[in-house]
């Protein structure tokens, strides 16, 4: 049973670029939340998406887009990039429950972005 | 709004002795409450939940974690650390019906020969 898996595992880009970060998500799973862990932090939620739409979101300005698949598979993408953020990103999925216990997140090993 | 104070930032234990990570929360209802672990340059993994019921939770490695509402704690312990539990823990609160995560700012655990 494959985990969430996450691609690419390393990523340099300068400020201003774009980029994207995949990920899939643990078989049987159809929600895909997104974090960011800065160096000596906890993760911080970006957003979530469920049945392709962004169901939520944190606090991060519209320079941090999503994309959902029909697969469930999910896009990262950052535009205009700056140096604040170089971090670690995060995919965790789950299954979409009433509350009622389903809610774990599983997490992927991360991309780990440095923009220069 | 959810959020989450983890007082320690780092924590030395000598190998096999006992060890106690402090959490705690603030939310409004009844939380979903989350250990997960991180070793260096790696993703998350889950090491105990709290969603209801039995107040004291166990987890994978040996790990347990006791939920007191009275004290907004869910404190996370193990009686004997290994070297290879060395890692960064993170403790999580969750909303019900929401999956999303609020995290506090982990805790670094240092194991001593």
């Amino acid at each position: 049973d494959a985990g969430v898996t996450q691609s690419p595992t390393h990523l340099i880009k300068t400020r201003g670029q774009q980029v994207t970060l995949r990920c899939s998500p643990k078989s049987g799973h159809d929600t895909v939340s997104w974090y960011q862990q800065a160096l000596g932090q906890g993760p911080q939620f970006i957003f979530q998406y469920y049945e392709e739409e962004e169901r939520q979101r944190g606090n991060f300005p519209d320079r941090f887009s999503g994309h959902q698949f029909p697969n469930y598979s999910s896009e990262l993408n950052v535009n205009a990039l700056l140096l604040g953020d170089s971090a670690l990103y995060l995919c965790a999925s789950s299954l979409a429950g009433s509350g009622g216990g389903t809610d774990t997140q599983y997490f992927g090993p991360g991309t780990r972005l440095t923009v220069l | 709004a959810q959020s989450v104070t983890q007082p320690d930032i780092h924590i030395t234990v000598s190998e096999g002795a006992s060890l106690e990570l402090r959490c705690n929360y603030s939310y409004g209802a009844t939380p979903y409450l989350f250990w997960y672990v991180q070793s260096p340059g790696q993703g998350l993994q889950l090491l105990l939940k709290y969603f209801s019921g039995d107040t004291l939770v166990q987890g994978i490695k040996g790990f347990e974690a006791e939920f007191k509402r009275s004290q907004s704690s869910f404190n996370l312990r193990k009686p004997s650390v290994h070297w290879s539990d060395a890692a960064e823990y993170f403790c999580a609160v969750g909303a019900r019906g929401y999956s999303t995560l609020t995290f506090g700012k982990g805790t670094m655990l240092l194991v001593s020969p």
